[in-house]
């Protein structure tokens, strides 16, 4: 079955560091672009960060550049995001996505990252 | 850099049309054609329902098409229907391999 699973998410306090996974299945995952995309308790989608299918070139929203990092390892078909000095403004579910010409063609379920003391 | 600009809201009845427009600048909507919709039930994933500005994924309904004129783009729903009742996000590329999402549109179906 074609499906990507994100795991990893949970509780943390404030300035804590979590790291996310993403695992594909299904599809040739080295040969994708891939999206984390989040969405904050009763806000809209926003964009996160792109990585290349090689890793070679990533890309971040200003909102998270300098403290989160996107990998992968397509040994794995898995793909990271670290991330640290975590604020309340972090708390949302992240969704990881496979790229299709800048879009997200395959989602993930979601998993819930909450930062509070 | 600022979302895309996108009602909050819109509504119509089964059987009706319905647009969502989906508002930018020349350095995303305007720039390129890379525009997507995307479908979301609260607590699902979300679903592409148009990339490229036109095209459908497979399985997508042909009641949903999409257009862009300038630095704004539009979602059209045709023969609304109560499953189509769900959030609407359009999303655009923006240059230097990054991406930028619309607030949103909630659309009801009356």
């Amino acid at each position: 079955e074609v499906q990507l699973v994100e795991s990893g998410g949970g509780s943390v306090q404030p300035g804590g560091s979590l790291r996310l996974s993403c695992a594909a299945s299904g599809f040739t995952f080295s040969s994708y672009w891939m999206h984390w995309v989040r969405q904050a308790p009763g806000k809209g989608l926003v964009w996160i960060s792109r990585i290349k299918y090689d890793g070679s070139k990533i890309e971040y929203a200003d909102s998270v550049k300098g403290r989160f990092t996107v990998s992968r390892d397509n040994a794995k078909n898995t793909l990271y995001l670290q991330m640290n000095s975590l604020g309340v403004e972090d708390t949302a579910v992240y969704y990881c996505a496979r790229d299709l010409w800048s879009a997200g063609d395959l989602w993930g379920q979601g998993t819930l990252v909450t930062v509070s003391s | 850099q600022s979302a895309l600009t996108q009602p909050p809201s819109a509504s119509g009845s089964p059987g009706q049309s319905v647009a969502i427009s989906c508002t930018g600048t020349s350095s995303d909507v305007g720039g390129y054609n890379l525009v997507s919709w995307y479908q979301h039930h609260p607590g699902k994933a979300p679903k592409l329902m148009i990339y490229e500005v036109t095209k459908r994924p497979s399985g997508v309904p042909d009641r949903f098409s999409g257009s862009k004129s300038g630095n704004t783009a539009s979602l059209t729903v045709s023969g609304l229907q109560a499953e189509d009742e769900a959030d609407y996000y359009c999303s655009s590329y923006t240059g230097n391999n990054t991406v930028i999402f619309g607030g949103g549109t909630k659309l009801t179906v009356l």
